[in-house]
């Protein structure tokens, strides 16, 4: 039981340059969301899902896309990279808003650096 | 529109020395007060889920309590492996959506 994996760890992009970063989950978890972190700031959520096939945006949507189209994966894409996407970027799942126990277990994170 | 703000921004300790760090929150219709905690580098790492006001929860050297307005975390007689950053957050309403606040950076001093 792997819980939440994110791949890749560390990425260097430059300007305009677009990226997908990896999110799966083996704990048949209902909700999945991205968050991103910046010093200063928390963490901000940028998209999440309800379950496959449905995703909405969050508070700091703007330069992503996702979609789900499995319960297990939940990818982040970066269409035109900019420097102000610098940041660290977590993936969360939990079971979902129809239960209690719906904390949140979080991957390790990808460090992101656009020049 | 949920908020969540958390004090002090760094707490330092000395070893066995117990505080206190506080989340006060506005949230619309609360369904739970969530802690984390997490270290650098890392994801953070689940600790604890609060419902109700008058609810309290233990980890070893951790207890989180909560009122209507604001939750804390108690650390009695830290170890210099307490220290991280402490994250609180909340989720209202109908949906799963977490509302974090800013974290409170603890370092315990040998």
């Amino acid at each position: 039981n792997a819980g939440v994996t994110q791949t890749p760890k560390f990425q260097v992009l430059k300007t305009g340059q677009s990226m997908t970063l990896q999110c799966a989950q083996d704990m048949n978890h209902e909700y999945m969301s991205w968050y991103r972190q910046d010093p200063g700031m928390g963490l901000r959520l940028i998209h999440y899902s309800v379950g496959a096939g449905i995703t909405d945006q969050g508070e700091v949507p703007n330069g992503y896309n996702v979609s789900r189209s499995t319960t297990e994966d939940f990818p982040l894409r970066l269409l035109s990279a900019a420097p102000s996407q610098t940041s660290v970027y977590f993936c969360a799942s939990s079971k979902g808003q129809k239960v209690l126990n719906t904390e949140a277990f979080f991957g390790q994170g990808t460090r992101l650096t656009v020049v | 529109e949920d908020q969540v703000t958390q004090s002090p921004e760094a707490l330092r300790l000395q070893e066995g020395e117990s505080s206190s760090l506080n989340c006060s929150y506005t949230v619309s219709g609360l369904r739970g007060l969530f802690w984390y905690r997490q270290d650098p580098g890392k994801g953070p790492e689940f600790l604890f889920t609060l419902y109700s006001a008058g609810e309290e929860k233990e980890k070893e050297r951790l207890k989180a309590t909560l009122t209507k307005k604001e939750s804390f975390l108690h650390i009695t007689a830290p170890k210099p492996e307490d220290s991280a950053t402490y994250l609180c957050a909340v989720q209202g309403g109908a949906n799963s959506k977490l509302t974090f606040g800013k974290g409170i950076t603890l370092s315990v001093r040998p």
